[in-house]
């Protein structure tokens, strides 16, 4: 089993839905959670950061933490076209970070 | 602030060549890290350091060598190099251990042939 692991993806969704992003880790001492933003042939971005139970709004972004199931996701409300990405789930721990494999969005104009 | 610099931005290396990728930060943060990114993978942690002079493995290591002389560079040394490498190198930094949100560089994309 893979320490974090990502929908598999690729999504697809039309521009002004709601893109839900999900992340399951395995390490139940994990102490904050990371979604970065990595568009093509660029380096990450972070977008957003939790570190207790529930959730955590930034404008468009939702994050959603649940330890007890060691879930971990992100919702992005009005998907617009300059959200398609590559959306990296961080989960952290003692100063080191593990990455899940990431899950392609695509918004369809 | 520049931020985290890399360079270089690309190279190629033939099988058994040695190099190192160069990171630098201007923003005084104590702790780096050096990962790599396999096509349509995730990052994989190579090395990491929490400060100057102290360093530690990550997940992959293995044909890898770090040192941190200063809070602002830490550089990355590949010794005999193997198509296995080929990868895109990204080296981050934070200011804190348990914030954990981490600042990337722009990236070195690496060739091994």
């Amino acid at each position: 089993q893979k320490e974090v692991e990502q929908n598999s993806g690729p999504l697809s969704v039309p521009e002004g839905a709601i893109a839900s992003l999900n992340c399951t880790y395995s390490d139940r001492v994990s102490q904050s959670f990371f979604w970065y933003r990595q568009y093509s042939g660029k380096s990450p971005e972070l977008i957003m950061s939790i570190y207790s139970n529930g959730d955590k709004e930034d404008g468009r972004f939702t994050a959603q933490l649940n330890k007890a199931s060691q879930y971990v996701s992100l919702l992005i409300r009005d998907s617009q076209p300059s959200d398609s990405a590559t959306y990296l789930c961080a989960v952290t721990n003692a100063g080191k970070s593990t990455f899940g494999d990431g899950t392609t969005l695509t918004v369809k104009p | 602030n520049a931020g985290v610099t890399q360079t270089p931005k690309f190279r190629i290396l033939k099988i058994g060549q040695s190099m190192t990728l160069q990171c630098t930060q201007d923003m005084n943060h104590n702790y780096m890290y050096w990962y790599r990114q396999d096509p349509g993978m995730g990052l994989k942690l190579i090395y990491y350091s929490v400060g100057a002079g102290i360093t530690d493995k990550g997940e992959v290591p293995n044909g890898y060598n770090v040192s941190r002389s200063t809070t602002e560079d830490f550089p990355l040394r590949l010794e005999l190099a193997a198509p296995s490498q080929t990868s895109v190198y990204f080296c981050a930094s934070s200011p804190t251990a348990t914030g954990g949100e981490q600042y990337f560089g722009p990236g070195t994309r690496l060739t091994v042939t």
